[in-house]
């Protein structure tokens, strides 16, 4: 099963507005990622937050984990037509030889 | 700098055929992923190498598949024989040291088995 789930599956909004995402895991993380996906393309990362931080940002992206909640989520200020792309969120064990595990995606779609 | 590279792009195959998928991660990497990713399952690990040796193979659907990391430069995965259900974008990720990094993903690989 995933450990990563997102919520919204689909999200649309306008041009300016701001979009939020959010993710919900089930077990111990070491870190969260955000990775965007173009439609046809491989994923990129966007941030990383370690389990022993609380927010992170980078330009119009914020990240936030409550780890006593299992949960994070990420915003974009200010969205952009170019924002459009699904999201994923992605959770690293802290224990184990385990990789990431990435959960389902929010698709966002920015009308201009 | 060159990203992580894949080939073919896209391949196109009938059932029963062996259908064998490349990638070149990132130079000085020590992690390699293959990920599969449908409409219907999501994002998948298939196998994850670190040092060139596979450490979690657990994804890897069936016998059909395999996946081979012969150099640091280097790796393989392959289906014999190749079903319709195999039909999914093919992804190689590599990372700097572990699988827990940030990963960097190729362009993928689009297979459609007929």
């Amino acid at each position: 099963s995933q450990q990563g789930e997102e919520d919204p599956q689909a999200l649309s909004i306008q041009e300016g507005e701001n979009a939020t995402m959010n993710c919900s895991y089930k077990t111990s993380i070491n870190n969260l990622q955000w990775y965007r996906q173009n439609s046809g393309r491989g994923l990129v990362h966007l941030i990383l937050i370690r389990s022993n931080e609380r927010e992170k940002h980078s330009g119009r992206l914020r990240v936030t984990l409550d780890t006593s909640k299992k949960s994070s989520s990420l915003l974009i200020t200010a969205s952009r037509a170019a924002d459009t792309a699904s999201y994923f969120c992605a959770t690293a064990p802290d224990t184990g030889r385990r990789a990431l595990t990435f959960g389902s995606g929010t698709r966002l779609q920015v009308q201009p | 700098d060159a990203g992580v590279i894949q080939s073919p792009r896209h391949e196109v195959t009938e059932m029963g055929q062996e259908v064998t998928l490349r990638c070149k991660p990132i130079s000085g990497h020590n992690s390699l992923f293959w990920y599969r990713q449908t409409m219907m399952r999501g994002l998948e690990l298939l196998i994850y190498f670190n040092n060139n040796v596979p450490i979690d193979d657990s994804g890897m659907p069936e016998d059909r598949f395999s996946a081979k990391m012969p150099n640091a430069s280097f790796s393989t995965l392959k289906i014999q024989p190749s079903e319709p259900r195999d039909s999914a974008v093919y992804f190689c990720a590599s990372s700097l040291r572990q699988g827990t990094d940030t990963q960097y993903f190729g362009p993928g690989t689009r297979l459609t088995v007929l």
